[in-house]
């Protein structure tokens, strides 16, 4: 089975600018989360997507924001980017056996964005 | 709130020498434990989970875990590390009592470096 596909790998914008990152979970995953890591911040939970509805945010700015189609695959947008927003996005996906969250997040190889 | 401390930046060991990363957390109700490993320019990959039952958890690659409750502890153990194992390893907590579905609460990481 294919694990968690992530594109693009690598990615280099201005400030200013706005991107859209894509994420396809594993097949049969219904929940996409995504995470952004930094050197100073570590890893931090952005926002998890379940059938289509945003079901939790992290504590970010406005600026972020996702989607998810019914097919499950999922995106993220960062409008406006600042050099802050340089990191590795990580996108994970899971099955939703119940509604504790006791299923494991597989994720993604990420997506470097550089922000000149 | 959630919390996860990883107490150590870096953890040396020589290869055939038994290994332990350790990791505590801080929740209000059960917490279910994670840990991951994260290779250069890779993603996270999963090694193994506590939800409950046997404090003893066995994962993938030889690694195990121990769930201590008493000291709020969920620390990462290997018999005999390889050079290969050398990499960055995440704990992460979710607190089902808290809600958020399948966010992640994670410690900051501890990269292990095993030497021949």
């Amino acid at each position: 089975k294919a694990g968690v596909t992530q594109t693009p790998r690598y990615l280099i914008k201005t400030r200013g600018q706005q991107v859209t990152l894509s994420c396809s979970p594993i097949s049969g995953h219904r929940s996409v989360s995504w995470y952004q890591q930094t050197p100073g911040q570590g890893l931090q939970f952005l926002f998890e997507y379940f059938s289509e509805t945003q079901r939790n945010k992290g504590n970010f700015p406005g600026r972020f924001s996702g989607r998810q189609f019914s097919n499950s695959r999922s995106e993220m947008n960062v409008s406006t980017l600042e050099l802050g927003d340089s990191a590795l996005y990580l996108c994970a996906s899971s099955h939703v056996r119940d509604f504790l969250g006791t299923d494991t997040q597989y994720f993604g190889p990420g997506t470097r964005l550089t922000v000149l | 709130a959630q919390s996860v401390a990883q107490p150590e930046d870096q953890v040396n060991v020589a290869e055939g020498n038994p290994l332990t990363v350790k990791c505590t957390y801080s929740v209000s109700g059960n917490p279910y434990l994670f840990w991951y490993v994260q290779y250069p320019n890779r993603g996270l990959q999963f090694l193994l989970k506590y939800i409950t039952g046997d404090n003893l958890v066995k994962g993938s690659y030889g690694f195990e875990a121990e769930f201590n409750k008493s000291q709020t502890s969920f620390h990462l153990k290997k018999p005999s590390a390889l050079v290969s194992d050398s990499a960055l390893y995440f704990c992460a907590v979710r607190d089902p009592q808290a809600g958020g579905y399948n966010k992640l609460i994670f410690g900051a990481g501890t990269r292990l470096a095993v030497h021949p």
